[in-house]
């Protein structure tokens, strides 16, 4: 069973929407996530971390943690064009040093 | 600069043939990871080097190999290639390997096993 589930598989938004992003882990023991963004032809590149419970934001990108429920979102306020991407969820357990991925999160954002 | 680079990007490689994959970061970071990804699937750690010990999963130490000659240099090593192995493998590096460290990713090299 995959450990860290991210919903839904893909999304579209228009250019300066707003794009909602989740991710669930199964394992009580992941207490360190991170939203990864992988461009077509790119590897993967680190978007922002989240350790605590709550919010944090850094510009456009919000993400939520809430350990209680094992829930991570991210939030992309007036997406534009080159977020269009794949995000990826990533978990680590305290202690691991393994990123546990999720599946991806496809966004495509139409101007 | 945060740049970890690969080679090649792209392989193709003969069903029982070796292949030998390299990955090269100049942060001085400690730990360098290999994760394989197929389509629809999530990344997937093969093994990772925090200094020069080597720490390889379970359920693939038979498959895969490394060697880590100095600090920037890692390579990732398939003895005898099968369909299986056809998939994107990614090179990461992280500064300690510590429970709050990022991991940064190179580009990648796309393997196709025929």
């Amino acid at each position: 069973q995959q450990k860290v589930q991210q919903s839904p598989e893909s999304l579209s938004v228009p250019e300066g929407g707003m794009a909602s992003l989740n991710c669930t882990s199964s394992d009580r023991n992941f207490q360190y996530f991170w939203w990864y963004r992988q461009h077509s032809g790119e590897g993967p590149k680190a978007l922002m971390s989240i350790f605590s419970d709550g919010d944090k934001k850094e510009g456009r990108f919000t993400a939520h943690l809430n350990k209680a429920s094992l829930h991570v979102s991210l939030h992309i306020r007036d997406s534009q064009p080159s977020d269009s991407a794949l995000y990826f969820c990533a978990a680590r357990e305290g202690g691991g040093r393994a990123l546990i991925f999720g599946t991806g999160t496809t966004v495509s954002v139409s101007p | 600069d945060t740049t970890v680079k690969q080679n090649p990007r792209y392989k193709l490689a003969r069903v029982g043939k070796p292949v030998n994959l390299i990955c090269s970061q100049t942060m001085n970071h400690d730990t360098m990871y290999w994760y394989q990804k197929k389509p629809n699937q999530a990344p997937k750690l093969l093994l990772f080097y925090y200094d020069k010990i080597l720490n390889r999963e379970a359920d693939t130490f038979e498959k895969f190999q490394s060697s880590r000659p100095n600090n920037s240099f890692c390579s990732l090593y398939i003895g005898s290639a099968g369909l299986e192995y056809s998939a994107m493998y990614l090179c990461a590096s992280s500064p300690t390997g510590g429970n709050q460290d990022t991991q940064y990713f190179g580009p990648g090299t796309r393997l196709l096993v025929l």
